[in-house]
């Protein structure tokens, strides 16, 4: 079974720039977590979806973070205009339908972002 | 609101030996899961162990177990017979209704 795909793994963009990451979860898997990670720091949600629908995105700088999920598959995270304190690491996750047991997150091996 | 707390940011073990990472949570639930994962230098978190509030017994995996105290809030990883490869940033997480929170981490070194 192929895990959680991200793209890219590394990014080196100049402030003010816009970014993209995308992410595919594992199949099957309804719901998607974005995560960002600062060095030595655990995981932060952003953004949480079922299926399409985001369901927690009160984390979500909304006003240069923006994300996606139209088909209810993979997924894409913006940023624009991107800020020098943007850089960090953003995690996605996929899990199966909230509520069942276990319910396990798993995760992919992240996207770098460094802004200079 | 829920928070996870690893109060041991940084733990070390020789080879072979054991050692006992913290972790205590605060919530009102009543039902709700706890995990702890490890996230080795290439960054890739992988889950390590599970348990289910609602079980009395402590989860074990192999070398590792838990010590799940739900009155006190307390779930303590514990890796037996410690091995190099178990170096790694090791988060202690609490998921409810969908959620997952997770600690600040505790960097495990292993002394060969």
């Amino acid at each position: 079974e192929a895990g959680v795909v991200q793209s890219p793994r590394y990014k080196i963009i100049e402030k003010k720039q816009p970014v993209a990451f995308w992410c595919n979860p594992i199949s099957g898997h309804n719901t998607l977590y974005w995560y960002l990670q600062n060095l030595g720091q655990g995981p932060e949600l952003l953004i949480r979806y079922e299926n399409e629908e985001a369901v927690d995105d009160s984390q979500l700088p909304k006003d240069r973070f923006s994300a996606e999920r139209l088909k209810g598959v993979d997924s894409t995270l913006k940023i624009q205009p991107a800020e020098l304190g943007d850089s960090a690491v953003y995690l996605c996750a996929s899990s199966r339908r909230a509520g069942s047991s276990y319910n396990e997150q798993f995760f992919g091996p992240g996207t770098r972002l460094t802004v200079l | 609101a829920q928070t996870v707390t690893q109060s041991q940011p940084e733990m070390s073990v020789q080879e072979a030996e054991t050692v006992t990472l913290s972790c205590t949570y605060d919530t009102s639930e009543s039902d709700y899961y706890l995990f702890w994962y490890k996230q080795p230098p290439s960054r890739q978190m992988i889950l390590v162990i599970r348990q289910e509030a609602y079980k009395q017994q402590n989860a074990t995996e192999n070398r590792f177990s838990v010590n799940f105290q739900k009155a006190a809030k307390s779930f303590s990883l514990k890796i037996s017979d410690s091995q190099l490869g178990d170096a790694a940033m090791y988060f202690c997480a609490y998921r409810s209704a969908g959620q997952f929170y997770f600690g600040t981490g505790t960097s495990l070194t292993v002394i060969p």
